[in-house]
């Protein structure tokens, strides 16, 4: 099974509507990131969590953490086309061995009609 | 900003055929990782690098080899590529404790 589970797997919206993305973790989690991937590219860093109940923004784009540290939501508001692509959670588990290797959630593809 | 750069986005090769494919970052990070991602399968990470000269296997290392002589390059090799190696290869650098930053990408096809 998965160890970062991303929820919906996909999601078309419409252009202007709001939007959220999860991501869970079955384990406390050292620190949370999120990346945005375009189709046949590379990733590319938006955020980084690291406090339970941390909450940071980027132009439309929020992501919170849990107090817990084990559940982060990505929340875009007023989607635009540019959202479009595929969004991943990534993690370092707390207890892990070296904190060196992230574990991955397998993406949610993210459509915006206009 | 950080950059990190792969040597090729788009590579074809023969099966059979020694494959080289080389990242490089200039943030000075101690850390590197090679990674393939598949369809429905998401990324999963071959091999990481925690300084020169060192590595440590990932989750699917079989078939693959890496090299780092010097702390900004890390190297993936296929020794003998297969069909099954057709994939997204995707490299990335970091600080301990941190998140990677990744590079575009090279879309391998072994035919």
């Amino acid at each position: 099974s998965q160890e970062l589970e991303q929820s919906p797997q996909s999601l078309i919206v419409q252009e202007g509507k709001n939007l959220t993305i999860n991501c869970t973790s079955s384990k406390t989690l050292y620190g949370l990131y999120w990346y945005k991937q375009k189709y046949g590219e590379g990733l590319i860093f938006l955020m980084m969590l690291q406090k339970g109940g941390e909450e940071k923004s980027h132009e439309k784009i929020t992501a919170k953490l849990d107090e817990k540290k084990q559940q982060s939501s990505l929340h875009i508001t007023a989607s635009q086309p540019s959202h479009a692509g595929i969004y991943l959670c990534g993690a370092v588990p707390f207890n892990a061995g070296n904190n060196r290797k992230l574990i991955w959630g397998l993406g949610t593809s993210l459509a915006v009609n206009p | 900003d950080v950059k990190v750069t792969q040597s090729s986005r788009y590579l074809v090769k023969r099966t059979g055929e020694k494959v080289f494919l080389e990242c490089v970052q200039d943030m000075d990070h101690e850390n590197m990782f090679w990674y393939r991602q598949d369809p429905g399968l998401g990324l999963r990470l071959i091999y990481f690098s925690y300084d020169v000269k060192m590595k440590e296997k990932g989750d699917i290392p079989e078939g693959y080899s890496v090299s780092r002589e010097k702390k900004e390059r890390f190297s993936l090799i296929l020794e003998s590529a297969s069909t099954n190696q057709t994939s997204m290869y995707l490299c990335a650098s970091s600080y301990t404790g941190t998140g990677g930053y990744f590079g575009p990408g090279t879309r391998l096809t072994v035919t």
